[in-house]
């Protein structure tokens, strides 16, 4: 089935670790995004990229970094340096640019730190 | 910053009746809407989208209406079902932006059954 993979569904992070999360995507898709989602919370930007070797920075990237070397790969790393990282996080991606390319979502990664 | 926002936080409907889900946006250059559907521990399912150039747009017992003179956006569900009970989030991006997707807080809607 063509869709978006996130792993694992659930991790457990001991403070000052870095863990990584997973994001794979079939759809053959340019762009990506991570977004955080706190409860009973919208969903807030972390990072996007629009085209492999390519990111950019959302409106909460302290603490996070991202990878692109391939198009269909979008790791998250939440460094130690996030200071609240417990959240539910969900990736995403969209065929192209401009308005009217509907960005879909994988079923969400719920990291706790310990 | 421009933000989007969503006018009642929780909504309870009883089966089978309509419902209609707010949304109020500020950012002026947003061309494209979507409404996204997030059951419990899930990742949002696209419901719907309408571009800026269009007031209305129907789907399957879903419609969106887009009222850009009071930057106002509306999903109406029709003849709810159990299965309709969820948070509901609009979005909108613009095509002059950065291709980010901004979501507004959302709207818990439960059927009553």
């Amino acid at each position: 089935d063509g869709g978006i993979t996130q792993s694992p569904k659930y991790l457990f992070r001991k403070e000052g670790q870095n863990v990584t999360l997973s994001c794979e995507q079939n759809l053959n898709h340019d762009a990506m995004y991570w977004y955080r989602q706190d409860p009973g919370q919208g969903l807030r930007l972390i990072y996007y990229s629009q085209i492999v070797n390519d990111f950019q920075k959302g409106d909460i990237a302290e603490g996070y970094s991202v990878s692109r070397e391939k198009k269909e790969s979008f790791p998250l790393t939440v460094t130690s340096a996030q200071k609240n990282p417990t959240a539910f996080y969900l990736c995403a991606s969209r065929t192209g640019r401009g308005s009217g390319n509907t960005i879909y979502f994988g079923e969400g990664s719920w990291l706790t730190v310990v | 910053g421009e933000s989007v926002g969503l006018h009642l936080p929780t909504l309870s409907v009883q089966e089978g009746d309509n419902s209609i889900i707010n949304c109020a946006y500020s950012n002026s250059a947003s061309d494209y809407f979507i409404w996204y559907k997030q059951e419990s521990g899930k990742g949002p399912q696209f419901i719907i989208d309408i571009r800026s150039n269009m007031d209305k747009r129907q789907g399957q017992r879903v419609t969106v209406l887009l009222n850009k003179t009071v930057k106002h956006l509306s999903l109406q569900i029709a003849a709810t079902q159990p299965g309709d009970s969820a948070v509901y989030f609009c979005a909108e991006t613009s095509n002059f932006g950065n291709e980010k997707l901004t979501f507004g807080t959302g709207t818990r809607l439960t059927i009553i059954p």
